[in-house]
């Protein structure tokens, strides 16, 4: 079945700056990969995503990368909140049924 | 946006007992809706993905005749945890899709298991 990697499992960024999350997957036939931000107790919420046939995509600060090629995406958050803390998860989906990466804690200090 | 629930909210069983939890699409008509399973600190685990009117097709390692998931209308879907054990408590989450590719989410619902 499809394997998805997180990284980093945490993160700590002092606000204003920058945070990056990465993640692989190994089967090739996925087609679409969103991400998720998930504050404690609470459902994920969509905060990005990305179809096969696209290699980029922004939204105001959060930014997302897709290198098909390799296998790879990458979530960028510029100019980091305090409210930008949560957990973020991200998923690969193939036919519908949508595999999570271990999620990355991330931590904005003011 | 589109709106998904869930009930209960949070549930507390004694061990042996059924559980049975709904998902609700609320303003659209979802397609296939999904069952996912969250530990503590832990990544949601993908259980089950249920088609209105057919058989819920299970992720390896889950028992389907201990997560009994029934997708009864395009609005509603139910897992039902079945002689329910400590070790399934959890928090249960499900999910809804229409026709594209975004999920929407339901508020989760904690299950412990006494």
């Amino acid at each position: 079945g499809e394997n998805v990697e997180q990284h980093p499992s945490t993160l700590s960024v002092q606000e204003g700056d920058s945070a990056v999350i990465k993640c692989t997957y190994s089967d090739s036939a996925s087609n679409y990969f969103p991400w998720y931000k998930q504050e404690l107790g609470k459902r994920p919420q969509l905060i990005i995503d990305i179809r096969s046939n696209v290699g980029e995509k922004k939204d105001q600060r959060i930014a997302v990368t897709l290198n098909k090629t390799a296998k790879h995406f990458s979530l960028h958050i510029t100019e980091t909140q305090p409210e930008d803390s949560a957990v973020y998860f991200c998923a690969v989906s193939k036919s519908g049924r949508v595999r999570f990466g271990a999620g990355t804690r991330l931590t904005v200090k003011p | 946006g589109a709106v998904v629930s869930q009930h209960p909210s949070w549930v507390i069983c004694k061990s042996g007992t059924s559980v049975k939890i709904e998902c609700r699409s609320l303003d659209f008509q979802a397609t296939t809706m999904f069952w996912y399973r969250q530990f503590p600190k832990q990544s949601l685990m993908l259980m089950a993905t249920s088609n209105e009117g057919s058989k819920a097709t299970y992720e390896q390692g889950v028992e389907k005749d201990k997560f009994l998931i029934n997708h009864a209308s395009l609005t509603l879907s139910t897992l039902t945890v079945t002689s329910a054990h400590p070790e399934d408590s959890s928090f249960y989450i499900c999910s809804a899709r229409a026709m594209g590719y975004t999920q929407y989410f339901g508020p989760g619902t904690r299950l412990t298991v006494l």
